[in-house]
């Protein structure tokens, strides 16, 4: 079975400051790893996804991700914040195909 | 190139009544699914279809039912609603459902039942 942790649901960064949201997995399988970012009033949409290969993943806005299998882990980090920034993050698994199990989300806030 | 739309954005249903949620995408994926968002509780999978005339239940499939006529439309249907399915539903689609595929969602209903 497939599980999702994302440790803290709300982050507050400073405009300037690192970024960094945290995600544990569980997976009886090789998982696919994936973030997804959700701006206020709108769908997810895909920020960096880990399949295979390079355990770094680099995504869109400067965000990106480390995968650490000794760790189940899968961390988003961005390393200067922007208020732009401000909106949901999804951390989610894929163990197989046509089901993805997502986390319960990290809010980001972003002061000036 | 519209990408995922739903209609409509907002709904409020009394308790008991029916409705459908309504979904298309343009970008002939074969794989359409639906979502459900709860604070807290991230996004669940309440049903999917890998191709037109072919779905299957989800994580919560219970009080929603699914038909798939079309590549292009995946409809959701509320039978009987009832207060625990105010949630906010996305549908999502993606070219062939494969675990390493990337989503792509539409903007969502809000759905209130009183």
């Amino acid at each position: 079975a497939q599980s999702v942790t994302q440790l803290g649901s709300h982050v507050s960064v400073s405009e300037g400051a690192l970024v960094l949201l945290r995600c544990n997995y569980s997976s009886s399988v090789p998982p696919y790893l994936f973030w997804y970012v959700q701006y206020p009033n709108q769908g997810l949409q895909l920020l960096l996804k880990y399949t295979t290969g390079a355990t770094l993943v680099k995504g869109i806005n400067g965000f990106e991700a480390e995968f650490k299998k000794s760790e189940t882990s899968f961390h988003l980090t961005k390393p200067s914040a922007h208020m732009s920034d401000a909106a949901e993050y999804f951390c989610a698994v894929s163990e197989n195909d046509y089901k993805l199990s997502f986390g319960a989300g990290t809010t980001v806030t972003v002061r000036a | 190139n519209a990408g995922v739309t739903q209609t409509p954005k907002f709904q409020v249903l009394k308790t008991g009544q029916s409705m459908t949620l309504q979904c298309a995408q343009d970008m002939n994926h074969e794989y359409m699914s639906w979502y459900r968002q709860d604070p807290g509780m991230g996004l669940r999978l309440i049903h999917y279809s890998v191709g037109a005339g072919i779905t299957d239940q989800g994580e919560v499939p219970n009080g929603y039912n699914v038909s798939r006529s079309t590549t292009e439309d995946f409809p959701l249907r509320l039978l009987s609603a009832a207060p625990s399915q105010t949630s906010v539903y996305f549908c999502a689609s993606s070219y062939t459902g494969d675990r390493a595929s990337e989503q792509y969602f539409g903007p969502g209903t809000r759905l209130t039942v009183t």
